[in-house]
């Protein structure tokens, strides 16, 4: 139990539209990262946020995109799905200078 | 640009015997070294950490050791027990991104 809930845990979605996947964030950690895993790959860095702004962007495009609340909850934000976004999707929450990040049980999308 | 690199897709390894799961890596700047271990339809779960400065740390049954001129990480894990069937990943961070290898599935034989 590492305290970071995903939400929903499985998502089907038609190539075109638009979904935001949630995330809770464990208790007093501040930094929250996305993650994309597509099958038989280790999981792949979308990008980080930190006190309510991104901080680090790995190499998708700018239909991702995310928020992070005051509560340092987080959403991430897909447009024009793809048939490729399928993937389960992974969040991540750490403090900063810590040498973990503890993984939510991520969110299974499905892109038809 | 593969930073991260597991080889070996796959291990078996009979229990109670030493598992030994290897990684490469390629950039220099990481400054921790993570392995997170995967079982289906859950997130990873963080296993051990080694800072880039130590050579070797150790929890219990699992033991990691880096070889920085090697550029060369290594998880021990003894004895192997048939919970340890899973995917294992090993993963490099710098500042709060962490780059994950493509894993290796360790399966326990009884």
């Amino acid at each position: 139990e590492t305290g970071v809930t995903q939400s929903p845990t499985h998502l089907i979605k038609t190539r075109g539209q638009q979904v935001t996947l949630r995330c809770s964030s464990q208790s007093g950690h501040n930094t929250v990262s996305w993650y994309q895993q597509a099958l038989g790959q280790g999981p792949q860095f979308i990008f980080q946020y930190y006190r309510e702004e991104e901080n680090g962007r790995g190499n998708f495009p700018p239909r991702f995109s995310g928020l992070q609340f005051p509560n340092y909850s987080s959403e991430l934000n897909v447009n024009a799905l793809e048939l490729d976004d399928s993937a389960l999707y992974l969040c991540a929450s750490s403090l900063p200078g810590t040498g973990s990040s503890f993984f939510g049980q991520g969110t299974r999308l499905t892109v038809v | 640009d593969q930073q991260v690199k597991q080889n070996s897709p796959s291990l078996s390894v009979q229990e109670g015997r030493i598992s030994i799961l290897n990684c490469d890596y390629t950039n220099s700047m990481f400054d921790y070294f993570l392995w997170y271990k995967k079982y289906p339809a859950e997130g990873p779960t963080f296993l051990i950490s080694i800072s880039s400065i130590k050579d070797k740390n150790e929890d219990g049954r699992f033991t990691v050791f880096l070889n920085k001129s090697a550029k060369h990480l290594s998880l021990h894990i003894v004895p192997s027990q048939p919970g340890d069937s899973a995917v294992y990943f090993c993963a490099g961070r710098r500042g709060d991104k962490i780059i994950f290898g493509k894993g290796t599935r360790l399966h326990i034989l009884p």
